[in-house]
């Protein structure tokens, strides 16, 4: 139990575009989700907590007008990496906060991740 | 402000042979702290989360020991396998009562050598 997926695995694409990435919680609902961004050899660093039917708090330095996040269900968040630039290319990961009694230890689950590459 | 000190950065050991990952954190409040390992290219995956008042936990050949009065943690790795090859991350939870954030380490990379 407790799996998370991301969609896509990997993406290229022009400098300019737009991405979507989405995140889904498979067998339990979270009603909190997480992006991290993580580069090369470096640990993750959280971008935004992404709330059911409420608007995304993002870290400081964190532009929400180039990281759209929706988080339209209590399974699916999604990240948009808008007017995608070649610094964006990056390993981004998402996580989910199951929403259960039992999750005493506020625990994530974080999905596979997305390799972006901005050409 | 919450630091997450991981040592080594980067270790090399024999297939079969064990070995211990430290973890020294500043986080407060302090809530639990979490081990991962992560593949190449994957997202994390859990190892053992352990709260205030559990000072050593253990999954298969792994085993966390925490101690909240210094501040550090340590994974030991017993009987390593080519598999175990991965980064191995200390995260700890800091709970304010209305939220929890995470503060992440940079990792240990293990490579697990014939």
């Amino acid at each position: 139990g407790a799996v998370v997926s991301q969609h896509p695995s990997w993406v290229i694409c022009k400098s300019g575009t737009s991405v979507k990435i989405e995140c889904r919680s498979l067998d339990f609902q979270a009603t909190t989700m997480f992006w991290y961004r993580q580069f090369p050899k470096q640990s993750l660093m959280l971008m935004a907590t992404s709330n059911e039917g409420s608007k995304a708090t993002y870290e400081q330095g964190v532009e929400k007008d180039k990281f759209l996040i929706n988080h339209a269900s209590l399974t699916l968040s999604t990240l948009t990496v808008t007017s995608a630039h070649p610094e964006d290319s990056s390993f981004y990961i998402c996580s989910a906060r199951p929403v259960k009694r039992s999750n005493s230890y506020n625990e994530q689950f974080f999905g596979p991740g997305t390799r972006l590459t901005v050409l | 402000k919450n630091q997450v000190e991981q040592s080594p950065q980067s270790l090399i050991i024999l297939e079969g042979k064990n070995c211990t990952l430290q973890c020294n954190y500043t986080v407060s409040p302090f809530s639990n702290l979490r081990w991962y390992k992560q593949d190449t290219g994957r997202g994390p995956v859990s190892l053992t989360i352990m709260t205030f008042s559990e000072n050593t936990k253990s999954n298969g050949r792994y085993t966390a020991t925490l101690d909240a009065d210094t501040k550090q943690s340590s994974l030991h790795i017993t009987a390593s396998q080519l598999s175990d090859s991965a980064s191995y991350i200390c995260v700890v939870s800091a709970y304010t009562g209305t939220a929890s954030k995470l503060t992440f380490g940079t990792g240990t990379r293990l490579q697990v050598t014939l």
